[in-house]
């Protein structure tokens, strides 16, 4: 079983829809949770961390649930800039060490 | 520019020779790795330094792979005999202190090998 697996994608959706990705993880240990985006090419950016309260940054909201191992992303009214691929990501201490990558979920955005 | 930079972006090379790639980190910060990302897939982690110590390295990085971070600021990724397989995106981040951060890395913009 992979450490982090994520929903294969793609999601193609148009603008102002609402969309959801979800992510779970293996290993039990994991303390630190992330979202990343990465635009075809280029690197991964932070997107956003995830904490077992929930957390909302502007259209996105994380949820975390430490019990099922699971961790969610919700976009809402998106745009098409959001189209990009995003990737669920776990770190066993809360600094230093591996990030450990999911494989990613494509969203593409279309007017 | 503050960002972590790497050097080449791009490398052609042919099977069997060495190739070596820099990663120029975040000034302020002491924690750098490097990450191998191929089509399709998510970064998968390579190696881990903390200023000049290496204090992790993932069965991923055989004995062809050596990193090296001399004084705690730059660091090389060298692959020796490269392969064909060796062909992807070679990303390094960089993370502050604990103490400053939260555990989140800053990517660097990739250095993209082919091997023919």
């Amino acid at each position: 079983r992979k450490e982090v697996e994520q929903d294969p994608g793609p999601f193609n959706v148009p603008e102002g829809a609402t969309v959801a990705f979800n992510c779970t993880y293996s290993n039990s240990a994991s303390q630190s949770f992330f979202w990343y985006r990465q635009d075809c090419r280029k690197e991964p950016k932070l997107l956003m961390s995830v904490y077992s309260s929930g957390n909302e940054d502007g259209r996105f909201t994380a949820q975390l649930n430490r019990a099922s191992q699971y961790i969610s992303l919700l976009i809402r009214d998106s745009k098409l800039s959001d189209s990009a691929t995003y990737l669920c990501v776990v770190n066993m201490r809360q600094a230093g060490t591996a990030l450990i990558f999911g494989k990613g979920t494509t969203l593409s955005v279309s007017s | 520019d503050t960002g972590v930079s790497q050097d080449p972006r791009h490398k052609i090379t042919k099977r069997g020779q060495n190739v070596t790639f820099r990663c120029d980190p975040i000034s302020e910060h002491n924690r750098l790795y490097w990450y191998r990302q191929t089509l399709g897939q998510g970064p998968e982690f390579l190696t881990y330094f903390q200023n000049e110590a290496q204090l992790e390295k993932s069965r991923l990085l055989s004995d062809r792979f050596s990193a090296e971070r001399p004084k705690g600021s730059f660091s090389t990724l060298e692959i020796q005999r490269t392969e064909q397989g060796d062909s992807a995106m070679y990303l390094c981040a960089s993370s502050p202190p604990t103490s400053a951060g939260i555990g989140t890395q800053y990517f660097g913009p990739g250095t993209r090998l082919l091997v023919l």
